[in-house]
């Protein structure tokens, strides 16, 4: 079953405007972690925050993480056609230690 | 390269025959994952070794569906009597054992069961 839920589901901008995407999830977590996806190929991992971290930046990259409710947050800023793909929230549960659950994903088209 | 590696990338096939999908890790990765992503949907969680031993398997993962790794290095994902619902991105993924959490994805099978 997928525990993230990104919101929102397709999000179209203009080069050069900044992307939010955001992503909730169900349970007690030991890190959140977002990944893009090219169509039809591969994951690429872009960042990761713990549980007892609120915000992490990484080049163009800044996620936030709120653990009382449950909601992390990946802005992009500056966007570029490049940066056109999907992108996944991925949550590794506490007390687990075998897989990363996946949300359905937001689909990103930046527009040259 | 030293990525993750999968083959073959794309795989036609008609319901009812057997497919099997290779995975090679990143060698010096101990712990290996099967991901099904269907299309619109994210990535779900099938099964994972820690070297040969396979320690969890997803109810996703019928009796149709084997995985073996049997010298702890590359995988294996076999499908019997493929169904057109198995049509899907077959993913792959290794990590570190000390660091489980950070894995690294292969380029996928993508199935196609017509």
């Amino acid at each position: 079953s997928q525990q993230g839920e990104e919101d929102p589901q397709a999000l179209s901008i203009q080069e050069g405007e900044n992307a939010t995407m955001n992503c909730s999830y169900k349970t007690s977590i030991n890190n959140l972690q977002w990944y893009r996806q090219n169509s039809g190929r591969g994951l690429v991992h872009l960042i990761l925050i713990r549980s007892n971290e609120r915000e992490k930046h990484s080049g163009r990259l800044r996620v936030t993480l709120d653990t009382s409710k449950k909601s992390s947050s990946l802005l992009i800023t500056a966007s570029r056609a490049a940066d056109t793909a999907s992108y996944f929230c991925a949550t590794w549960e506490t007390g687990a230690n075998s897989k990363l659950t996946f949300g359905k994903g937001i689909t990103l088209s930046v527009r040259p | 390269d030293t990525g993750v590696s999968q083959d073959p990338r794309h795989k036609i096939t008609k319901r009812g025959q057997n497919v099997t999908f290779r995975c090679d890790p990143i060698s010096e990765h101990n712990r290996l994952y099967w991901y099904r992503q269907t299309l619109g949907q994210g990535p779900e969680f099938l099964t994972y070794f820690q070297n040969e031993a396979q320690l969890e398997k997803s109810r996703l993962l019928s009796d149709r569906f084997s995985a073996e790794r049997p010298k702890g290095s590359f995988s294996t994902l076999e499908i019997q009597r493929t169904e057109q619902g198995d049509s899907a991105m077959y993913l792959c993924a290794s990590s570190p054992r000390d660091v489980s959490y950070e894995q690294y994805f292969g380029p996928g099978t993508r199935l196609t069961v017509t």
